[in-house]
Formats: C-alpha cells, structure tokens, sequence
C-alpha cells in the first residue's frame, strides 16, 4: 500500500522552543493531508486539514498561530509547534489521501512529542 | 459522518477467529465503513472497507448486515501481532477526512 512517511518520530524539547514535523507521501500526491493529535489512552483528534498551495482549516480549539501549518508541495506537509509547553506534549498523526482517486486515507507512523 | 458504536475491549486465544463487532445505525446511502487498527504507539493501518457487499482481502473480512446498520470485522486466524485498538468509521465517499471513535481494544493471548 501506499507510504506516508513522517519525521522525527520522537522529539523532546525545552519548554518555549519550536518543533516542526514533516509529513511526507512517498508513492502518491496528496493534494490534502490531515493532522491528528492524540494522548494518552484517548483517540485520535482532528487538529487540521493541509491543503496543498492554500491556508489549512483548522478544528475548533486549535490555535493556528501555534500550530503552524505549511503544505508547499503535493509530497510534503509540515507542523511546527510554536514556543512548546508541556501541555502540548502528544502523540501527532498526520495521514494523507491519495489525489489519484482512492478512497483511503495512510497514515505517518506518529511523533511523540514531549516537552519538558 | 455517522457515529458507531464499537465494545470497548475484547480477548481472543491466538489462533482463533476474532470477529469485532460494529453499529452504525445512522449510516446513511452514501457512507462507507472503514475500519482501521492502531497498534500501541504508531499511526493508525488501514484494514478494509466497504459499503454494501461484503468484503475480504488478505487482512481481514468485513460482513455488513443487509441493513447496513452494523458490521463485523473477522480476522480469521488471530495472532499476537493482532493486538490493537480496531476502529470502526463510517465515512461518506469524496474528500472526508476520518473520525476516530474510542474503537475496541482486542487482546491476544497465547
């Protein structure tokens, strides 16, 4: 099946700095890819839709001047969480959706991010 | 997108079928059900989906009810490797991103 790959897959960082994640579709365009966060034994949250060349849709709750979006190609998506704090410590997800048609969505293998 | 109704866990001996069960009854003509796994610590793997018929691939079988209103997800032969959260989504065809329920948690013993 198609890859969607994601990087770093574990980052730990100093309050107040920023992390940026990247997101990538290895086999396919993906015009839109999807941003997920998730903590401890809860289930996966929508943060954000990318869409490629344009401004992401954010989800209610979801600070767009933290989470900074960019989707400049049909590979690739970043996030960069802005001035981390502990709270913003989390598992994110992002998957992807094949432009060519399939009705699928793949998914990165996750980032833990921890904040001290 | 409808919601779905899914145990919160499950246990299977390995080796034996692990049939997790699925409502969805408010799934409208144009929604799919999808189901996906997460194992602990990674993104989520996509199984198999569908939207009338039933349907197998190398993974697992789907048995959606002629009513549509809920489904199973058979996974023939459990192994170790199994053990995951299963979510179940009803999603409509196009552009729609996924929305992840609480799933159920299945455990599989030696």
């Amino acid at each position: 099946g198609a890859v969607v790959s994601q990087h770093p897959s574990r980052v730990i960082c100093k309050s107040g700095t920023s992390v940026k994640i990247e997101c990538r579709s290895l086999d396919f365009q993906a015009t839109t890819m999807f941003w997920y966060r998730q903590f401890p034994k809860q289930s996966l949250m929508l943060m954000a839709t990318s869409n490629e060349g344009s401004k992401a849709t954010y989800e209610q709750g979801v600070e767009k001047d933290k989470f900074l979006i960019n989707h400049a190609s049909l590979t690739l998506s970043t996030l960069t969480v802005t001035s981390a704090h502990p709270e913003d410590s989390s598992f994110y997800i992002c998957s992807a959706r094949d432009t060519g048609g399939s009705e699928k969505l793949f998914f990165g293998s996750g980032t833990q991010l921890s904040v001290l | 997108d409808a919601k779905t109704t899914q145990p919160p866990s499950m246990d299977c001996a390995e080796g034996r079928a692990a049939n997790l069960p699925c409502n969805h009854s408010t799934i409208s003509g144009n929604e799919y059900v999808y189901w996906y796994r997460q194992i602990h610590s990674q993104g989520p793997q996509y199984i198999i989906h569908g939207l009338k018929n039933n349907e197998t691939n190398e993974m697992a079988s789907l048995i959606i009810t002629e009513d549509r209103k809920s489904s199973t997800l058979i996974l023939p032969h459990a192994t170790l490797r199994d053990t995951a959260v299963y979510y179940c989504i009803v999603r409509s065809s196009g552009y729609s991103t996924l929305t992840f329920g609480k799933g159920t948690m299945l455990l599989v013993s030696p």
